[in-house]
Parts: C-alpha cells; sequence; structure tokens
C-alpha cells in the first residue's frame, strides 16, 4: 500500500500561472485534508473533504480551491498562483470514524516555489 | 477557536540524554485529543504519540513519553535516550472529536527543531 501519494513533489510557478497538486490514497478513508507549511507557523488547515461530494474551507482558503474527484482523490487548485502560496503542501486522509482518535495519515508533501 | 503554542523554536541535546518539548494549547471543550508529530528532512510527517483528553494515564511509546496536565493545558513530549534519528522538527497538534463540525481538523503548534548532538 502506497498510503498517501501527491503530485507532483515540486514545482515553480511564475505569478498569475496557474496548477493543480494532486492528492491520492488508497487506505479506503472518508475524510482527507490539505495543508500549508510556511516556515514558524506549523501546518494550517487549507480545505478539507469529510467524505467523498463534500467539502468545506479550513482556516486559509483564500486563493485556493478544491475537488473531491472520488473517494480516492482529492486535488488543490490554484487558479492564479501569487508569490504568498509558496510553501509546502500537504495532503492527510483519516478515517471518518466519530469519537475516535484515529490519526490522519500524510502525504510526502509538494513543495511550491511562485516567482 | 482552539490555538497551540510550541514555545521554545529550537531545542539540543546530546545522544544519550533526556529532552523535554512544550507545548500548551487553549480551548474550551473538555473532550479532545492531542498529538505529538515527527518531521524529519525528508519532510514526511510521523505520528510519535496521542493522549486522549479524558484518559488522565499519560501515554507512553517506547522512549517517547508525555506529560499531560489537562487544567493547566499543557502537554509535553519527553525523548529518553535520544537517538541521532531522533533530530528533527516536532509539532504539537490537537484535534477535537470527529463528531460535529470538526471532521478531525488538527490544529497544529509552530513546531519546535531538535538538535541530536553526538
Amino acid at each position: 500500500n502506497a498510503g498517501v501519494t501527491q503530485t507532483p513533489k515540486f514545482q515553480v510557478l511564475k505569478t498569475g500561472q496557474s496548477m493543480t497538486l494532486q492528492c491520492a490514497q488508497d487506505m479506503n478513508h472518508n475524510s482527507m485534508y490539505w495543508y500549508r507549511q510556511d516556515p514558524g507557523m506549523g501546518l494550517r488547515l487549507i480545505y478539507y473533504s469529510a467524505s467523498e461530494g463534500t467539502t468545506d474551507k479550513g482556516e486559509v482558503p483564500n486563493g485556493y480551491n478544491v475537488s473531491r474527484l472520488n473517494k480516492r482523490e482529492f486535488s488543490l487548485r490554484l487558479e492564479s498562483a501569487a508569490p504568498s502560496q509558496t510553501s509546502v503542501y500537504f495532503c492527510a486522509a483519516r478515517t471518518g470514524a466519530s469519537y475516535s482518535y484515529n490519526e490522519q495519515f500524510f502525504g510526502p508533501g509538494t513543495r511550491l516555489t511562485v516567482l | 477557536a482552539q490555538t497551540v503554542t510550541q514555545s521554545q523554536p529550537e531545542m539540543s541535546v546530546q545522544e544519550a540524554e533526556t529532552v523535554t518539548l512544550s507545548c500548551t494549547y487553549d480551548t474550551s471543550e473538555s473532550d479532545y485529543y492531542l498529538f505529538w508529530y515527527k518531521q524529519p528532512p525528508s519532510r514526511q510527517m510521523i505520528l510519535v504519540i496521542r493522549q486522549e483528553a479524558y484518559k488522565q494515564q499519560n501515554a507512553t511509546e517506547n522512549r517517547f513519553s508525555v506529560n499531560f496536565q489537562k487544567a493547566a493545558k499543557s502537554f509535553s513530549l519527553k525523548i529518553s535516550d535520544s537517538q541521532l534519528g531522533d533530530a528533527a522538527m516536532y509539532f504539537c497538534a490537537y484535534r477535537t472529536p470527529a463528531g460535529g463540525t470538526s471532521y478531525g481538523k488538527l490544529t497544529f503548534g509552530q513546531g519546535t527543531i531538535l538538535t541530536v548532538h553526538p
């Protein structure tokens, strides 16, 4: 099992370009998440999907859109990239069992630089 | 909103010694979960240990243990017999139960970089 996979691992964009970060999980988990990691700020939640067909904003959603394509895949789109979106992006997945401390499993991350 | 604070940006320890990383959090919830994640240079997020708030007993995983003080809203990580492979960024994280509207979202602290000296 690959767990959570992300593509690409690295990306450089110019301001105004668009791109989609892909995330897939093979653990049959219901919930999926997108975080960004910036120095000195830990990981912050961008969007999440509690289950297939649903998405909700997290702490820092501005400038991003998401699609929960099916149970396995959850993509993050930057429509018009800005230098402030330079960051490391992590996708995570978790079983959606209520009142459970089941952990989130993280992908390897995508380092995005916007020039 | 919940907040998590790690007041130590960097810590260092000698190999085989013990080190404690601090974490405090703010919440009005009575039931929640706390986690410590390790992030080595590979960037992979690895769960180290977790604690349920309703359990008074501190969690332990081999050389890793926590000191959970619910009234003080403190959740420190103790690493005993430190090894070179423990060198990493460590994140404290908070989560409410997945029921309701939180859907298992994690709130992270700022992170602490741990250096292990041989």
